[in-house]
């Protein structure tokens, strides 16, 4: 069964730096998604992507935010200046056209920001 | 959106049924109910989706009263490995493809 695939696991960086974490969503889908979860709370919405554009984001996709689709397999999501509160871990998620909310989720990064 | 209501937690037995009751007394009409699963640091899991009525899969059913202000997923003769968070998420597919979760039914299911 196909799955979407992300890397690294974990990623721990100091306060201050840029990380990009990446996505391989399922090779057929065409919308795109990130999530976050800080550790014991809620799922959280950050940005969804489509057709090479954000189709929605919410308000904690602010500009240290960006996501890319830089080849036909590759979803990105940058941070540019990591803050502690970035601490989460991160999930990219992806659909087929017309079946929005059954999303297919990664397995997640975990970010550590010291 | 829909606001949610679940239970915070439940706790059951290998091999018996577990049903989920989540409310949502403010569903309107073209909005759809979608469950998820999720483990412990893992990605949320689809389970099951619908309008009305009952639906039916592999995994679990999902009953939808003709009002559609509550629903309820059930689980059939769960094992240790349904232990996870389960999500009951209300919104219509036609305005947003975002999934707005609660906070969800920790399941604990016993030997």
């Amino acid at each position: 069964e196909p799955e979407v695939t992300q890397t690294p696991s974990h990623q721990v960086t100091q306060m201050g730096q840029e990380v990009i974490l990446r996505c391989v969503p399922i090779s057929n889908h065409l919308y795109f998604y990130w999530y976050r979860q800080i550790l014991g709370q809620k799922v959280e919405f950050l940005v969804s992507f489509y057709n090479n554009e954000i189709s929605e984001k919410s308000e904690i996709f602010d500009d240290q935010f960006s996501v890319e689709r830089p080849d036909g397999s590759n979803f990105t999501l940058k941070i540019r200046s990591t803050k502690l509160e970035d601490s989460a871990m991160y999930f990219c998620a992806s659909t087929p056209e017309g079946l929005s909310y059954e999303q297919y989720f990664g397995p997640g990064t975990r970010l550590t920001v010291t | 959106l829909a606001k949610t209501t679940q239970p915070i937690s439940m706790d059951s037995y290998e091999g018996q049924e577990v049903n989920i009751t989540c409310s949502h007394n403010n569903i309107a009409t073209n909005d759809y109910i979608t469950w998820y699963q999720q483990f412990p640091s893992q990605g949320p899991r689809f389970i099951i989706q619908g309008y009305k009525t009952k639906v039916t899969n592999e995994v679990a059913s999902l009953f939808i009263p003709a009002d559609r202000k509550s629903s309820t997923l059930s689980l059939p003769r769960v094992s240790l490995s349904d232990t996870a968070v389960y999500y009951c998420l209300v919104g219509d597919m036609n305005s947003s493809y975002k999934l707005i979760f609660g906070s969800g039914t920790r399941l604990l299911v016993r030997p």
